[in-house]
Formats: structure tokens, C-alpha cells, sequence
């Protein structure tokens, strides 16, 4: 079963709008949580991130919330642009002792359009 | 400057011949992962090792296996291909442990084809 979950496969917003993409997750002993963003024939790139401790945090255009007891997380692009058009996946470490493996979801499809 | 390097970007291998993926780090990180994508799927962790200390995920195809002969380099072997390998090989490394550290950084990844 899916530890890390992304429901929406897909998500199109105008140039200029708030992008919104969701992630809910099982375990909550997870205690760090990570965007990733994706360009087709790259390999994923870092975005931002949030701690357990923490319940938002913020980097110029983007901003992911942390709902602890949901298990959910979602990351905010304002304004969102053309050139966020990208694949994000959520991702969260599994740190419990081991070495902080990643955990991704399946992603979720931006696209936004001028 | 590529940090983490995978090389080739693109394999074409032959179904049953082994085939060997390379990944290098400029980074100096501890950790070094090896997962796996198929199309519209999660990347799935195949493996990693912490220094020198091989973990394998408890679902990893015995014919799957890893090599890090230093800090810098790390293999994936694929004994023998079956068309279901086919996917994209991405190569992550981290400095390892919790928070922060365990950001990954990737590298542009492999993509395999099995013909």
C-alpha cells in the first residue's frame, strides 16, 4: 500500500493563478517532507522542504503547509509561471534510524498556461 | 557543474544481457541510492549504500545488484534484463540521517530499454 499518496494526477492552472498540489501520507512518524520538481529527461530537482516541528515554510514563490494531524502536505506556487510546468512529487524520509530514505509519490503534472 | 553524474543517459540492451549503469558524485556524500521509475509511477528505492554498508530493499529483485568501490562511484548490474526492467535508473546521493540531511540530490538519470 502507498505510504506516500498524491491523488491528483494532473493539474492546470493559468499564468498569474496559485497553484495548489496536495500529498497525504500513512505513518506519522515521518518527520521531514520534501518537494521535488521534475523535467521530462532530468532527473528530479529539490524544491523545498519542511520539518515535522515545523507547520509551514515559505521560499520566494513557494510555499508547502503541514497538516500533522491530517497527514497532509501541499505546496503553493504564487504566482505560478510558465516555466513551473514540471512534474512535482512529494516525498518524505523515512528516517526512523536508518539512513533518511526517500518515500516519493507518484507526482503530480503541472502545467500553466500564458 | 553536474554533481551527481549518471552515465549513459540512455542504454539499449538486449533481453537476458547484463548491463551495468554507472553513477558518480562530486559531492561527498555518505549515502548513494539507486531507484527505479516507470512511467507515471513513484520512483521506487531499488538500494543504497552508507558508506561503505549495502542496503537492499526488502522487494528488490535478486536481479538487481550494486557496486561502490569509493565514496564517488557507485554501479547498478542488471544480471539479466527482463523486458519489465525497462524504466528510467535514477542515482541519488545524500549526506545521510534525518532533516536536512536527508535531501538527495539526483542525477539525470538512465533510461533502459530492453529490446
Amino acid at each position: 500500500d502507498q505510504q506516500v499518496k498524491q491523488n491528483s494526477p494532473s493539474l492546470s492552472v493559468q499564468e498569474g493563478r496559485i497553484s495548489i498540489l496536495n500529498c497525504d501520507y500513512t505513518n506519522s512518524m515521518f518527520d521531514y517532507f520534501l518537494w521535488y520538481k521534475k523535467y521530462p529527461a532530468e532527473g528530479p530537482t529539490f524544491l523545498i522542504s519542511i520539518s515535522s516541528i515545523k507547520d509551514k515554510n515559505e521560499d520566494g514563490r513557494f510555499t508547502v503547509f503541514l497538516n500533522k494531524s491530517a497527514k497532509h502536505l501541499s505546496l503553493h506556487i504564487v504566482p505560478s509561471q510558465p516555466g513551473d510546468s514540471a512534474v512535482y512529487f512529494c516525498a518524505v524520509s523515512n528516517y526512523g534510524g536508518s539512513q533518511g530514505n526517500l518515500i516519493f509519490g507518484k507526482g503530480t503534472k503541472l502545467s500553466v498556461k500564458p | 557543474d553536474a554533481m551527481v553524474i549518471q552515465n549513459p543517459r540512455y542504454q539499449v540492451t538486449q533481453f537476458g544481457k547484463p548491463v551495468t549503469l554507472s553513477c558518480s558524485q562530486t559531492l561527498n556524500h555518505n549515502v548513494m541510492y539507486w531507484y527505479q521509475q516507470k512511467s507515471s509511477q513513484a520512483p521506487k528505492l531499488l538500494f543504497h549504500y552508507y558508506d561503505k554498508d549495502f542496503n537492499n530493499e526488502a522487494d528488490t529483485p535478486d536481479n538487481f545488484q550494486s557496486r561502490r568501490p569509493n565514496t564517488s562511484f557507485c554501479f547498478l548490474d542488471i544480471r539479466s534484463p527482463g523486458l519489465g526492467d525497462a524504466a528510467m535508473y535514477l542515482c541519488a546521493t545524500s549526506r545521510g540521517g534525518g532533516g536536512l540531511r536527508a535531501e538527495a540530490f539526483f542525477g539525470q538519470g538512465t533510461r533502459l530499454t530492453v529490446v
